[in-house]
């Protein structure tokens, strides 16, 4: 199947600091790709929907700009935690996707704010 | 707002016992349906998905589901769990363009 990497897999960074996290489509081109947050023992909350060239389109209560999200590209997608927080530790995935067809994922971020 | 309901967290089963896995959802329009796996240390993986057509969809590794649109349901069976079935199963549902998943069910298969 199609692959998708995301890096990094896991990074630390102190309260007030940026991360980014890079989401690539490697073998194919992805007309969408979707960012996700994982919490403990619960299931992927959607956060936003990127297409490539345009605005991402947040979910209510994501704030856009807290978290923000560049499609560059058909094969590359950033997610940028802004001034972060101890609240925002979590699993963040991406996804992506050729129109109708099956969603790939990417390994997974996990951030910790300390 | 739409919402996929998945009824067991936590199942844990004896190896050739067979399984099924509940998922429902909230959406009474046209849906795409998905299961997917995540095994220890992995990328979520698709196990099989529904489009059209017949309702009974068959998977990777001896997985099956049926869609039974009246109850707005979609379970994953499977005959004689494995071992190496041991891993966590999502259910999500496509509504647009958006993917909603379920809160996942972790299997755990006793050897």
């Amino acid at each position: 199947g199609a692959v998708v990497s995301q890096h990094p897999s896991w990074v630390i960074c102190k309260s007030g600091t940026s991360v980014k996290i890079e989401c690539r489509s490697l073998d194919f081109q992805a007309t969408t790709m979707f960012w996700y947050r994982q919490f403990p023992k619960q299931s992927l909350m959607l956060m936003a929907t990127s297409n490539e060239g345009s605005k991402a389109t947040y979910e209510q209560g994501v704030e856009k700009d807290k978290f923000l999200i560049n499609h560059a590209s058909l094969t590359l997608s950033t997610l940028t935690v802004t001034s972060a927080h101890p609240e925002d530790s979590s699993f963040y995935i991406c996804s992506a996707r050729v129109a109708r067809s099956e969603a790939f994922f990417g390994q997974g971020t996990r951030l910790t704010v300390v | 707002a739409q919402s996929v309901s998945q009824h067991n967290h936590h199942v844990i089963l004896s190896e050739a016992a067979s399984l099924e896995l509940g998922c429902n959802y909230s959406y009474g329009g046209t849906v795409n349906l998905f299961w997917y796996v995540q095994y220890p240390g992995q990328h979520l993986q698709l196990l099989l998905k529904y489009f059209s057509g017949d309702p009974l969809v068959k998977g990777i590794k001896g997985f099956e589901a049926e869609f039974i649109k009246s109850k707005f349901s979609f379970n994953l069976r499977k005959p004689s769990v494995q071992w190496s079935d041991t891993a966590e199963y999502f259910c999500a549902v496509e509504y647009g363009n958006k993917l909603v998943f379920g809160a996942g069910t972790i299997l755990r298969v006793k050897s």
